[in-house]
């Protein structure tokens, strides 16, 4: 079974630019919730969707939104990005019928 | 809220040599606990987890026990590799029967390096 994909995996951006970041679960799970990984605040969570619904949000501003498709892939959106955007966003998904989440590799933003 | 405190790194071991890193959290109820393994340049992959007291997790020669009473998922290997280099997340989620709440919450990263 195909893992946890993330696209793109790099993305250079300028202050003010919005991005989508894309994340495709493994085939047959319907959770899938969003990480930002810095040096300076480690793993933070961001949100989750489960069919479609966002069911859990993390402490970040309103510029950071998500949604997810019927065919449970997901897309991040950052508008009006700031220097301190630059991380690593991980992706990670579920059965929903245990708690294990299984990350994918991450997509690289750096913002410039 | 809940939280996760785990051993300050970087460590760094001789091949063969034991490894323990200390992870300690509070949370209400009976959060289910995970050991993860970053490789550089990479994402997060799952090492190991436990989802009540007293449950070992094991997978690659690595180990570690929920303790309820000690509030602790210490990770241990008995002989580690140079392929072991890597950075180490221990993570919980809230009590698994509270169906929905999945959200990890992790500890800071151990940096660990294996030397020839």
């Amino acid at each position: 079974k195909a893992g946890v994909t993330q696209t793109p995996r790099y993305l250079i951006k300028t202050r003010g630019q919005q991005v989508t970041l894309s994340c495709s679960p493994i085939s047959g799970h319907r959770s899938v919730s969003w990480y930002q990984q810095t040096p300076g605040q480690g793993l933070q969570f961001l949100f989750e969707y489960f069919s479609e619904t966002q069911r859990n949000k993390g402490n970040f501003p309103g510029r950071f939104s998500g949604r997810q498709f019927s065919n449970s892939r997901s897309e991040m959106n950052v508008s009006t990005l700031e220097l301190g955007d630059s991380a690593l966003y991980l992706c990670a998904s579920s059965s929903g019928l245990d708690e294990t989440q299984y990350f994918g590799p991450g997509t690289r933003l750096l913002v410039l | 809220g809940d939280s996760v405190t785990q051993m300050e790194g970087p460590v760094t071991l001789s091949e063969e040599a034991c490894l323990t890193i200390n992870c300690t959290y509070t949370a209400t109820g009976y959060p289910s606990l995970f050991w993860y393994v970053q490789y550089p340049g990479e994402g997060l992959q799952l090492l190991l987890k436990a989802t009540k007291a007293d449950d070992k997790g094991s997978n690659k020669g690595f180990e570690a026990t929920y303790r309820k009473e000690t509030t602790s998922f210490h990770l241990e290997k008995g002989s580690v590799q140079v392929s072991d280099s890597a950075v180490y997340f221990c993570a919980l989620t809230p009590n698994p029967s509270n169906f929905g709440n999945e959200k990890l919450t992790f500890g800071t990263g151990t940096r660990l390096t294996i030397i020839p």
